[in-house]
């Protein structure tokens, strides 16, 4: 089965700065990556993903890329806020059936310092 | 409207007890998940259902029954739990993948705190 990793699991940055967090996986057959937030106490939100037919996408102050070849995806924050404090994940996906699994990296913790 | 409900909030139960789990969605997705997620891990896959029907069960103990009774509502039983399915419970659900889709995004609910005495 797909096996994914995630680095670091904390992360502390000024407010301002930017952050990057980085995942592999394992499974060639993976062509779904979203990235999730997770808030204490609440569920995860998606704040972006990447098809595996795309290099790069970017909304905003958020960013991924994907690098097929080397099977690894990465999340760019910039000029980030304290509000950015949050557990991210990571997760990569291919379908099944007529739904998709998700296998979750382990999440990283993000403290934004004001 | 991207939302996805779930009901209750928080839930304690004893091990003898019978409850259920409650999720609604009304984006007229035909994907639905169950996921049980311990503090500070990543969300873990129980069942899947797909068009009404259970897809995927991830050799979930029988003590959890799920249940889907419509296209918008899924639902989640209860019976005699351990202490240690004492965990944050999450719903989500996404549109079903179709060959060159892009519109297959998991959305999630807010979780069921579980406590298990």
């Amino acid at each position: 089965g797909e096996n994914v990793e995630q680095h670091p699991s904390t992360l502390s940055v000024q407010e301002g700065d930017s952050a990057v967090i980085k995942c592999t996986y394992s499974d060639s057959a993976s062509n779904y990556f979203p990235w999730y937030k997770q808030e204490l106490g609440k569920g995860p939100q998606l704040i972006i993903d990447i098809r595996s037919n795309v290099g790069e996408k970017k909304d905003q102050r958020i960013a991924v890329t994907l690098n097929k070849t080397a099977k690894h995806f990465s999340l760019h924050i910039t000029e980030t806020q304290p509000e950015d404090s949050a557990v991210y994940f990571c997760a990569a996906s291919q379908s099944s059936g007529s739904a998709r699994q998700l296998t979750f990296g382990s999440g990283t913790q993000l403290t934004v310092l004001p | 409207d991207t939302e996805v409900t779930q009901t209750p909030k928080h839930l304690v139960m004893g091990m003898t007890n019978k409850k259920s789990l409650k999720c609604e969605q009304h984006m007229g997705h035909r994907a639905m998940y169950w996921y049980k997620q311990k503090a500070k891990k990543p969300p873990e896959l129980m069942f899947v259902y797909s068009y009404e029907k259970l897809s995927i069960n991830e050799s979930v103990p029988s003590r959890f029954s799920p249940e889907c009774p419509n296209s918008s509502l899924l639902n989640l039983h209860l019976h005699a739990l351990q202490p240690e399915d004492s965990a944050l419970y999450l719903c989500a659900s996404s549109p079903v993948v179709r060959a060159g889709g892009r519109t297959d995004t998991q959305y999630f609910g807010p979780g069921t705190r579980l406590t298990v005495l």
